[in-house]
């Protein structure tokens, strides 16, 4: 089984502020650990993801995110927040060696404030 | 944009009848999942398909079923529709089977009254 738990429903920063999302998983197995952010009324863009290799992981957009083990953490930040970050942004956990099916996390919303 | 199209754009169905929703995939892209993102919630991983094949299926019932054609197209279709199922679907297409990127439409909008 796996599982994603997103801390805090609602982030909210000033533009050029540091953006700290966290993302903690639980599987059973290695996890392939995922990022997406979703802008409204539209799908879902991967912004970055980790599967194997360095643990730092950097995506679009001057989005990083790095994956602990032994915090079962995949946080994501961004040094320097830009009003267009502002959007729904989604972590995914699936299995490695399993069916692959990613379980999504219930979102953060960032808000940024001029 | 990420060459994933669906249709309709929203659509508004009255319980109990049926509806069937349409994805594009991209070209070569031979794997196919369907979400359901109820507003304020992550999405919910319906079935994936693999070369036309189901090889995946989340906590839906049977009501839910899908089909994947060899063009790269793919269907969803919920009969007996219930006011619960009114949320956004979400059509993601990769080109293996392990979705380490999968590439998502920009959804239907489905509203059961």
């Amino acid at each position: 089984a796996q599982s994603v738990t997103q801390l805090g429903s609602h982030v909210s920063v000033s533009e050029g502020a540091l953006v700290l999302l966290r993302c903690n998983y639980s599987s059973s197995v290695p996890p392939y650990l995922f990022w997406y952010v979703q802008y409204p009324n539209q799908g879902l863009q991967l912004l970055l993801k980790y599967t194997t290799g360095a643990t730092l992981v950097k995506g679009i957009n001057g989005f990083e995110a790095e994956f602990k083990k032994s915090e079962t953490s995949f946080h994501l930040t961004k040094p320097s927040a830009h009003m267009s970050d502002a959007a729904e942004y989604f972590c995914a956990v699936s299995a490695s060696g399993g069916s692959y099916i990613p379980t999504f996390g219930r979102g953060t919303s960032l808000i940024v404030h001029p | 944009e990420t060459g994933v199209t669906q249709s309709p754009t929203h659509l508004i169905k009255t319980r109990g009848q049926q509806v069937t929703l349409r994805c594009s995939s991209q070209s070569g892209h031979n794997t196919v999942s369907w979400y359901q993102q109820a507003l304020g919630q992550g999405p919910q991983f319906i079935f994936q398909y693999y070369r036309e094949e189901e090889n995946g299926r989340g906590n839906f019932p049977p009501r839910f079923s899908g089909l994947q054609f060899p063009n790269y197209s793919s269907e969803l279709n919920v009969n007996a529709l219930e006011l619960d199922d009114s949320a956004l679907y979400l059509c993601a297409s990769s080109s293996d089977r392990v979705n380490t990127e999968a590439f998502f439409g920009q959804g239907t909008r489905l509203t059961v009254v």
